[in-house]
């Protein structure tokens, strides 16, 4: 059975860093494009980055970029976010997700952790 | 960028009935890569269908997607208590998403 779940968010200051972590298990992680999709508050979904199987490929939303970094660890089947200069925008439950991907667009994305909420707020 | 409009908003259905909901691309959407998701509340979404016709795994067949282009369609054919969510389409460019419709089950 896939699973991700995802740890690290928390209550932070506007302009401060956080980074949240996923772990993977079920499945061979190395072989999937992995990515992280946000949801504000009472509002929809937004995809927020993705990375290909090795690394090597990285794709960020525009309102993120310069600011946040995914990455990913495939001998310890993780996945990272690195969020740096955070601001209020930024308050949401942010999902770990497999996806089906071709560079910085996706087909789909068939599993989805249960979420971590990231509050910026002073 | 292509921007998903989904209708309607809330949709209000009793148990048995058939919902039809929708999803308007703004531009044609890439070889109909889009995606359907349902989510619960407090829980995460789960992908129900993609290329706008194929079912994921374990999901019921009462749930269909249909469409080409700019218009999309998910038929939930005989609606059950459990299917109160809110519905999501997701098209391939940039990984968009539309604002949802909410089906609740009177």
């Amino acid at each position: 059975e896939v699973q991700l779940v995802e740890s690290g968010g928390d209550l932070v200051q506007p302009g401060g860093s956080l980074r949240l972590s996923c772990a993977a298990s079920g499945f061979t992680f190395s072989s999937f494009w992995m990515a992280w999709v946000r949801q504000a508050p009472g509002k929809g979904l937004e995809w927020g980055a993705n990375i290909n199987q090795d690394g090597s490929e990285k794709y960020h939303v525009d309102s993120v970029k310069g600011r946040f970094t995914i990455s990913r660890d495939n001998a310890k089947n993780s996945l990272y976010l690195q969020m740096n200069s955070l601001r209020a925008e930024d308050t949401a439950v942010y999902y770990c997700a497999r996806g089906y991907c071709s560079g910085g667009s996706c087909y789909y994305f068939d599993s989805w952790g249960r979420g971590t909420l990231v509050t910026v707020s002073s | 960028e292509i921007v998903l409009t989904q209708s309607p908003g809330t949709l209000s259905l009793s148990p048995g009935e058939r919902a039809t909901l929708s999803c308007r691309a703004s531009q044609s959407v890439s070889g109909n890569y889009l995606a359907w998701y349902q989510q619960k509340p407090g829980q995460a979404p789960r992908l129900l269908i993609y290329g706008a016709s194929t079912r994921a795994t374990g999901i019921p067949d009462r749930f269909s997607g249909s469409g080409s282009g700019t218009d999309f369609t998910l038929t939930i054919s005989r609606l059950e208590p459990e299917d109160s969510a809110v519905y999501y389409c997701q098209q391939f460019g940039r990984s968009t998403f539309g604002g949802g419709t909410k089906v609740e089950i009177k």
